[in-house]
């Protein structure tokens, strides 16, 4: 069975850090693109960003680039998104997701069960 | 960027009655759209993909069409399970965007 399990939430501060992880186990993760998808409070979903099965490419939501980083480490079946920079609008529960191929262009097929951000002063 | 706009967005029903959901797109997606249902508390769940291909699992009741600009999700009779949000995700372009979700709710 396919298991995404999402970690690393919790409270910043504007202009803050944190960095979620995602614990995968069920399928070949090296072979397989990894998503993240944000949901703020009461709003619909927005992808964030995604990464390539190798970690070789890497892409980001405008809304987020230059202050989010997509990496993974294939012998530990793990995404992570190192946030920093984060702001008020970063408040959101964020969900990985598995990518349906190795091609980060996909749709995502399974989700984890999400971590909570919220940045609050 | 790709609009993705779905209406109604609320959509109440009564269970084993028919429910029709729609889903359109700013510009074609050609068939690169996927259906999620979502329960409160809960991670998305595909249903659909590639417009109208049954995700695994998924039920006979819950069928996909469309192709371009307009798709449409039809739930052929509810069941109690089904009363929940759906989103449909566009991914033909670059950002993938997804709509804003119907809720449905019983009548």
């Amino acid at each position: 069975e396919v298991q995404l399990l999402d970690s690393g939430g919790g409270s910043a501060q504007p202009g803050g850090s944190l960095r979620l992880s995602c614990a995968a186990s069920g399928f070949t993760f090296n072979s397989h693109a990894m998503s993240w998808v944000r949901q703020a409070p009461g709003k619909g979903l927005e992808w964030v960003s995604g990464i390539s099965g190798s970690g070789g490419g890497t892409y980001y939501a405008d809304s987020v680039k230059g202050r989010f980083t997509i990496s993974r480490d294939n012998s530990k079946n793990t995404l992570f998104l190192q946030m920093d920079s984060l702001r008020a609008e970063d408040t959101a529960v964020y969900y990985c997701a598995k990518v349906h191929s190795s091609d980060w262009y996909d749709y995502m097929d399974v989700w984890g069960k999400g971590t909570t951000v919220t940045v609050s002063s | 960027e790709i609009v993705m706009t779905q209406s109604p967005a609320t959509l109440s029903v009564s269970p084993g009655e028919r429910a029709t959901l729609s889903c359109r797109a700013s510009q074609s997606v050609t068939s690169n759209l996927v259906w999620y249902q979502q329960k409160r508390g809960q991670a998305p769940r595909l249903l659909i993909y590639g417009a109208s291909t049954r995700a695994t699992g998924i039920p006979a009741r819950f069928s996909g069409s469309g192709s371009g600009t307009a798709f449409t999700l039809t739930i052929s009779s509810l069941q109690s399970e089904d009363f929940a949000v759906y989103f449909c995700l566009q991914y033909n372009n670059w950002p993938h965007t997804f709509g804003q979700g119907t809720k449905l709710e019983i009548k």
